[in-house]
């Protein structure tokens, strides 16, 4: 019953490190999203994929780097942690059928709260 | 490009009170929209999900409508309990599944 499970839950970084968050799920979803929540805002998409093999740009790509070499496994790739990266990430999935009608909510993991110093 | 408002950014009512939750949208042409409940340090639970076909959506206590000519939705919440204190965002799909998300109201029940 794991549903979305994120790794780390907490993490400080000095500026200029690299670090992977990893993401996994275990309901065989096709859709799987990068989010970043800032205080006082609602999330915004950094990158999602349809499936494995087939990543793509969301609304805050700058700096970011993803992968999805199998379905369960999503992780966001940072290279150079800069002070405007400190954020909650979110990770989540979902279901989308070739109906529109069969599209299923959006599941989520209880994030990683990242510092950058 | 798809906006999604929420207003107020905050509201405080007595245990006990109905109460709307309101989301409005800027493009009409939406598939379906997805209510969410966000725990403080926690991660989104999805509270509903409405087709773009329906007018409303209910779980227990809560029910979602949706009115695409108008761009809004409201989620209302019958005899709140602080245990339905948290932060409740809506969201819309913006192709690809890829959901825009309001800002979220920040809702405390007082017992």
């Amino acid at each position: 019953n794991a549903g979305v499970t994120q790794t780390p839950k907490f993490r400080i970084l000095k500026i200029g490190q690299s670090m992977t968050l990893q993401c996994t799920q275990d309901m065989n979803h096709n859709y799987m999203y990068w989010y970043r929540q800032d205080p006082g805002m609602g999330l915004k998409l950094i990158y999602y994929s349809v499936g494995a093999g087939i990543t793509d740009k969301g609304e805050v790509p700058n700096g970011y780097n993803v992968s999805r070499s199998t379905t369960e496994d999503f992780p966001l790739r940072l290279e150079l942690a800069a002070p405007s990266q400190t954020s909650v990430y979110f990770c989540a999935s979902s279901y989308s059928g070739r109906n529109r009608w069969s599209n299923q909510p959006q599941h989520f993991g209880d994030g990683t709260r990242l510092s950058i110093l | 490009k798809q906006e999604v408002t929420q207003i107020p950014a905050a509201l405080s009512v007595p245990e006990g009170e109905n109460l709307v939750l309101n989301c409005s949208f800027t493009d009409s042409a939406i598939y379906n929209l997805q209510w969410f409940r966000q725990d403080p340090g926690k991660g989104l639970t999805s509270l509903l999900l409405i087709q773009s076909s329906q007018r409303e959506q209910t779980s227990g206590r809560l029910n979602a409508s949706l009115d695409k000519s108008s761009g809004r939705s409201t989620l209302y919440i019958a005899a709140s309990q602080p245990g339905d204190s948290a932060t409740y965002l809506c969201a819309l799909p913006a192709g690809a599944q890829k959901l825009v998300f309001g800002q979220g109201t920040r809702l405390t029940i007082n017992p």
